[in-house]
């Protein structure tokens, strides 16, 4: 099956700073990658995502990046802000069949303002 | 209101009882997923619809069962509780078709084993 590895586990940047969050993925059928926002108390919810068609994404102050020949896809925060504060997954699927995502453990960002 | 909720928010129960977590969607999406949320282990897939009536393991399936007789409800039961489930328990639901594969997380439900 997919294994999903993200790192870093904990990110600490300055309010303006920009954040890197990188993810690798095993199976090279997967061709769906979202990322996901978990603020506190609350379910997590996708902010982006990118299909293997496509290399790079972009959505305000976010983007994503995929290189399916190395498997590995990364989410960027430009000017980050205090309200970025929060825990993001990666995740990774196969849409042909059965739809299973396989999800990172997670990136708790820190946002000093 | 169209959504995706989950019922109870909190819940207590002691080990060895039986409980059922609670799930609801109004968009009808064909996919519905449970996963448990435990510190250092990010989110797990317990067990997985693909429609009514179909349901399959994830991950993480012993010691639960689940059940989906209509589109719109997947809920969860803990045949015999134990402390190992004490966890955060997020139900989803998804399209799961090319015009869209995103998940809709439900705000989860907070269960304690004592």
């Amino acid at each position: 099956g997919e294994n999903v590895e993200q790192h870093p586990s904990t990110l600490s940047v300055q309010e303006g700073d920009s954040a890197v969050i990188k993810c690798t993925y095993s199976d090279s059928a997967s061709n769906y990658f979202p990322w996901y926002k978990q603020e506190l108390g609350k379910g997590p919810q996708l902010i982006i995502d990118i299909r293997s068609n496509v290399g790079e994404k972009k959505d305000q102050r976010i983007a994503v990046t995929l290189n399916k020949t190395a498997k590995h896809f990364s989410l960027h925060i430009t000017e980050t802000q205090p309200e970025d504060s929060a825990v993001y997954f990666c995740a990774a699927s196969e849409t042909g069949g059965s739809y299973i995502p396989t999800f990172g453990r997670g990136t708790s960002l820190i946002v000093h303002p | 209101d169209a959504g995706i909720t989950q019922s109870p928010r909190y819940k207590i129960t002691e080990t060895g009882r039986q409980v059922t977590l609670m799930c609801h969607q109004t968009w009808s999406h064909s996919y519905m997923f449970w996963y448990r949320q435990d510190l250092g282990h990010g989110l797990r897939l317990i067990y997985y619809s693909a429609a009514a009536d179909i349901t399959d393991k994830g991950e993480v399936p012993d010691g639960y069962v689940v059940s989906r007789s209509k589109t719109e409800n997947f809920p969860l039961t803990l045949e015999s509780a134990t402390r190992s489930q004490t966890s955060v328990y997020f139900c989803a639901s998804s399209p799961g078709s090319p015009d869209s594969y995103e998940q809709y997380f439900g705000p989860g439900t907070r269960l304690t084993v004592t």
